[in-house]
């Protein structure tokens, strides 16, 4: 069984700028969460998407950052534009009905 | 807010050098509690899932015990591959979300041969 795919694995850009990240997940999965990672933390929640609609954004900077699933599939963040502190890791994870969640290898982004 | 915090934070063991990992939690009813193993440049890997208090699973040299308020990560005499940071998470009942993980922020073990 294929794991979930994420893309790019690393990205560098400059503040002010704008990135999007890519996501697949398992297939069959209808529940689809992206986590930012900041060095020497544990996830946190940004979204979860439950199909195609949006279960909890509470954590998302809705400023900035934003995603779509647009087929219920696969799924998209955006951050526009880029500040110093959105340098992460961010992963996408995927699950059946909530249950456990499997991730990604993550993107590594550097804003300079 | 559902919390978690990660005990020690780092950990340096010699080969079949046995100890354990703390994770204490305070949630709003405990839908399930975690263990996840991340290593350097991937994502978290799931280990371990318990849902009461007594809970027990075991994997290879890895058991994983849960309380009310805490649970372990015992590692029997572990091996060198063993080197890699140790992620808890807890799901509550409490708010809108269902399927929301709250990390802790993780213990980083190595293992020296």
């Amino acid at each position: 069984e294929a794991g979930v795919a994420q893309s790019p694995r690393y990205k560098i850009i400059e503040k002010r700028q704008s990135v999007a990240f890519w996501c697949n997940p398992i297939s069959g999965h209808a529940t689809l969460y992206w986590y930012q990672q900041i060095l020497g933390q544990g996830p946190k929640l940004l979204i979860q998407f439950q199909n195609n609609g949006v279960v909890d954004d509470s954590q998302l900077p809705k400023d900035r950052f934003s995603a779509e699933r647009l087929k219920g599939v696969d799924s998209t963040l955006k951050i526009q534009p880029a500040k110093l502190e959105d340098s992460a890791v961010y992963l996408c994870a995927s699950s059946t009905n909530q249950e456990t969640q499997y991730f990604g290898p993550g993107t590594r982004l550097l804003v300079l | 807010e559902d919390q978690v915090t990660q005990s020690p934070e780092a950990l340096r063991l010699q080969e079949g050098e046995s100890s354990s990992l703390n994770c204490s939690y305070t949630v709003s009813g405990l839908r399930g509690l975690f263990w996840y193993r991340q290593d350097p440049g991937k994502g978290p890997e799931f280990l371990f899932t318990l849902y009461s208090a007594g809970e027990e699973k075991e994997k290879e040299r890895l058991k994983a015990t849960l309380t009310k308020k805490e649970s372990f990560l015992h590692i029997t005499a572990p091996k060198p591959e063993d080197s890699a940071t140790y992620l808890c998470a807890v799901r509550g009942l409490g708010g809108t979300s269902y399927g929301k993980l709250t990390f802790g922020q993780g213990t980083i073990l190595t293992v020296h041969p």
